[in-house]
């Protein structure tokens, strides 16, 4: 059974802090990485991907990849409120007669206060 | 900026009954797929289409799931006789293919089956 794992939380953190999300995948098949926040009662918003070992950084977020040890995380930089939401990890196995099927962790809950 | 769209918002239907979900892809993408998530659980696979097939389908989709392109922009999500616990929200999602397959969803279609 391939997974994708992330603590549930509720991750609670002060506005203006730093936010940091885990995920832990089963499959070193996996080819692409995907996080996704999603508002309660919304549909799952893409907001970064990654391929390559390493960083990839956009404005305030930064995915972060690491084959080797099957972990990928997302920072969030001075986190605002509006930032509160679920973050969805998602994983895809793309090649051969797959095209990008994508298997989600359960989603950590992000909380940031005032 | 393009976006996935769906109809219904909201489906209401009677155990037994047939019902058809509709999804309008971005109009350059070529790769389509349905997932579904149940209230308080993760996102999950159903199937992805490509070249007027289906490519890959997982273990929830069964005989009573179909899919169609009936046209050059509809993308369509049948099931024959629902279920109690076919209730969920359903999200159509499209991607163009390039690179690592990222999918954009749409806001889904929220069933209900009583």
């Amino acid at each position: 059974q391939k997974e994708v794992e992330q603590n549930s939380g509720p991750l609670s953190v002060p506005e203006g802090a730093i936010a940091s999300l885990n995920c832990t995948y089963s499959d070193r098949g996996s080819q692409s990485f995907f996080w996704y926040r999603q508002y309660s009662g919304k549909s799952p918003e893409l907001i970064m991907f990654i391929y390559s070992n390493g960083d990839k950084e956009d404005g305030r977020f930064t995915a972060q990849l690491n084959k080797a040890s099957q972990y990928v995380s997302l920072l969030i930089r001075d986190s605002q409120p509006s930032d509160s939401a679920t973050y969805l990890c998602a994983v895809n196995v793309a090649g051969g007669t797959s095209y990008g099927k994508l298997t989600f962790g359960q989603g950590t809950i992000l909380t940031v206060h005032p | 900026e393009p976006e996935v769209t769906q109809t219904p918002s909201h489906q209401v239907t009677q155990m037994g009954q047939e019902v058809i979900l509709r999804c309008v892809p971005i109009s350059n993408h070529l790769y389509f797929y349905w997932y579904r998530q149940i209230l308080g659980q993760k996102v999950e696979f159903l199937v992805s289409f490509y070249n007027n097939e289906i490519s890959e389908k997982s273990e929830i989709f069964d005989d009573q799931f179909s899919v169609e392109r009936p046209d050059g922009s509809n993308f369509t999500l049948k099931i024959r006789s629902t279920k109690l616990e076919d209730s969920a929200m359903y999200f159509c999602a499209s991607s163009s293919g390039r690179n690592t397959y990222e999918q954009y969803f749409g806001p889904g279609t929220r069933l209900t089956v009583t």
